[in-house]
This record gives C-alpha cells, sequence and structure tokens, in this order.
C-alpha cells in the first residue's frame, strides 16, 4: 500500500498563474480532505469529499477548486494563484468521517506563490 | 468561534516525562485526536479520546475531560526521536476536524 500520495512536491508559482496538485490514495477510503498548513496555524480544511462526485467546502475555500471522478483521485485546483495561498499543502482520507477513524495524509506539497 | 490552544514550544529531556496540555471550545464535540509531526513531514496519528479519562499505548497515554474542554498527551521515556510537533484536533458537531496550531516539543540530551 502506497497510501496518500501527493504530486508535486515542490513548486514555485508566478502570480496570476494557475495549477493542480495531485491526491490519490489506494485504501479504497471514501472520505478525503484537502487542508493548508501554514506557520504558527493549525491546519485549515479547504475542501473535502465523503464520496466520488460528492464535493464540499471546508473553512477556506476561496482560490481553489476540487473534483472527485474517482474514488481514488482528489486534484485540488488553483486558479490565478496569489502571494496568500504560498502554503503547505496537505491531502488525507479516511475511511469514514465519524468515530475513531483516523485520517492518513499525504507527504504534502510546498507552494511558493510570488 | 471554535478554538483550540495549546503552547507553543516546550522542551524536556531525554529520558523524562513530558505532558502536553490542549483545552477547546468547539460547537459540539464527536472526539479528540492527537497527532505527531516531525519537520517537513505529515501529520500521523497517535490517538484518539471520546470518552472521558485516560487512553494508554505504550509510551503515549492521552487524557480527556469533556466538562472542563481540557485533553493532555503524555509522553514517558522521552527519546530524541520524540522531537516533533503535537496538534490537537477535536471533530466538531459536523463530523470536521478543528486543528490547534500545535505544540513543538524540543528535546535535549
Amino acid at each position: 500500500n502506497a497510501g496518500v500520495t501527493q504530486t508535486p512536491k515542490f513548486r514555485i508559482l508566478k502570480i496570476g498563474q494557475s495549477m493542480t496538485l495531485q491526491c490519490t490514495q489506494d485504501m479504497n477510503h471514501n472520505y478525503m480532505y484537502w487542508y493548508r498548513q501554514d506557520p504558527g496555524m493549525g491546519l485549515k480544511l479547504i475542501y473535502y469529499s465523503v464520496g466520488a462526485g460528492i464535493t464540499d467546502k471546508g473553512e477556506v475555500p476561496n482560490g481553489y477548486n476540487v473534483s472527485r471522478s474517482t474514488t481514488e483521485d482528489f486534484p485540488l485546483r488553483l486558479e490565478l494563484a496569489a502571494p496568500s495561498q504560498t502554503s503547505v499543502y496537505f491531502c488525507a482520507s479516511s475511511y469514514s468521517s465519524s468515530g475513531a477513524y483516523e485520517q492518513y495524509f499525504g507527504p504534502g506539497t510546498r507552494l511558493t506563490v510570488t | 468561534g471554535q478554538n483550540i490552544d495549546q503552547p507553543t514550544e516546550m522542551t524536556a529531556t531525554e529520558g523524562a516525562i513530558v505532558q502536553i496540555n490542549c483545552t477547546y471550545q468547539t460547537s459540539g464535540f464527536n472526539g479528540l485526536f492527537w497527532y505527531q509531526q516531525h519537520a517537513g513531514e505529515a501529520p500521523t496519528f497517535l490517538s484518539y479520546n471520546v470518552l472521558d479519562g485516560l487512553e494508554e499505548k505504550g509510551r503515549f497515554s492521552s487524557f480527556l475531560s469533556r466538562s472542563k474542554g481540557y485533553s493532555y498527551l503524555l509522553l514517558k521515556e522521552l527519546q530524541m526521536k520524540d522531537s516533533a510537533s503535537y496538534l490537537c484536533a477535536v471533530m466538531d458537531s459536523n463530523y470536521q476536524l478543528i486543528w490547534g496550531a500545535g505544540t513543538k516539543l524540543i528535546i535535549k540530551p
């Protein structure tokens, strides 16, 4: 099992550019999440999905979009990148949203927007 | 608003015991998680508490008091590899995790 994989590991974007952060999990989890982590701050939920074809906004969705066409993949799209989107992005998955079901995290994508 | 508070940084000595506190105010409560995050890496699950009391797992234990909105993570027999950030997260009424900023634990020989 590879678990949760993310690509790329690092990326530098210019203001106004767009990109897609890829996330794949091989644990057959229905629930998937995108977080951003800024220095000195807790993880913030951007978007989440409860299954293929179903997505919903988290706490900080502005400037991002997601899709979930398969159980395995949950890409995050950044449109018109801004310096405020400089962050570390983590994708996670879980078997269920409730109970003692831990979230498994990918290794993260470190994004800089200049 | 929803709030998770934990100390920013703590220092302890190898072989000793350290307690990392977490207090929370959230809209609803469906459990509290502790995760470990080494620098530059992803968070990894340590423990889950949903009922009051102490859960022990090897060198790590986690305690919860729902009436006080309080939890702690206890690490015993500290090892250098325990140097990491420890994240407290509460699952709210919408089954979403609300995360604290993390406590950076520095272990000295």
